[in-house]
């Protein structure tokens, strides 16, 4: 069962537009979401994250958009630079620091120069 | 630098061998997490332990099994390997009251 879920497997931005990865999620407890960003043979980066009684959170070229009536999230990434290009996962977790993060499937996204 | 450390960050072994996975969290963090990732798919949760105790358990196979010591280290052993075991495994520590959880670099499993 996924409990998160990004429908796009890739997606393809000229560099200098808006890039927009989707989320949605079908479990109504997840306190909080976070975006990360991931090369190939690394560790996933920590981007963002939005706490599910805020509905945007901001922080330079990323915007964390929440509608938690929807189950759907997404990140904003503008202007979109070559070098974000990159697999994104949007992960969900339930408060506290004890409880699993889940993850998506993840967006290979490729900004084109 | 994450601040997270994993090793080894390579390892080939045959089938049926067992393998142990360490990870360091960083200085302070009480959460370790693992993660498998298989054939670049999702991140897959394996396990969760909080200062010592098991937190919470995802699709961990029962040849795997973990543990965290009491220096907050923590390490994956995975024993009667198969084909199909070979993946990136990651380990990540969270802070206490922090929402993100920091990842190491992984460990490369490839069974022959």
């Amino acid at each position: 069962d996924q409990q998160v879920k990004q429908n796009s497997p890739s997606l393809s931005v000229q560099e200098g537009r808006i890039s927009i990865l989707n989320c949605d999620y079908t479990n109504s407890m997840f306190d909080y979401f976070l975006w990360y960003k991931k090369y190939p043979a690394e560790g996933p980066t920590f981007l963002i994250s939005i706490s599910s009684i805020k509905d945007k959170n901001e922080d330079g070229r990323f915007t964390v958009f929440l509608n938690k009536s929807a189950k759907h999230l997404s990140l904003h990434i503008v202007p979109s630079q070559p070098g974000d290009s990159a697999v994104y996962f949007c992960v969900a977790g339930y408060g506290g620091a004890t409880n699993k993060l889940i993850f998506g499937t993840g967006t290979l996204l490729a900004v084109q120069p | 630098d994450s601040g997270v450390t994993q090793t080894p960050k390579h390892l080939i072994t045959a089938t049926g061998q067992r393998v142990t996975l360490r990870c360091s969290p960083r200085s302070g963090d009480l959460s370790v997490y693992w993660y498998q990732q298989s054939l670049d798919q999702g991140l897959q949760f394996l396990i969760q332990y909080y200062n010592g105790e098991e937190r919470a358990k995802g699709n961990i196979l029962e040849r795997f099994s973990a543990q965290q010591f009491p220096d907050l280290h923590s390490e994956l052993n995975l024993s009667s390997l198969e084909l199909g075991d070979s993946a990136l495994y990651f380990c990540a520590s969270r802070g206490q009251g922090r929402s993100e959880a920091f990842f190491g670099q992984g460990t490369r499993l490839t069974v022959v």
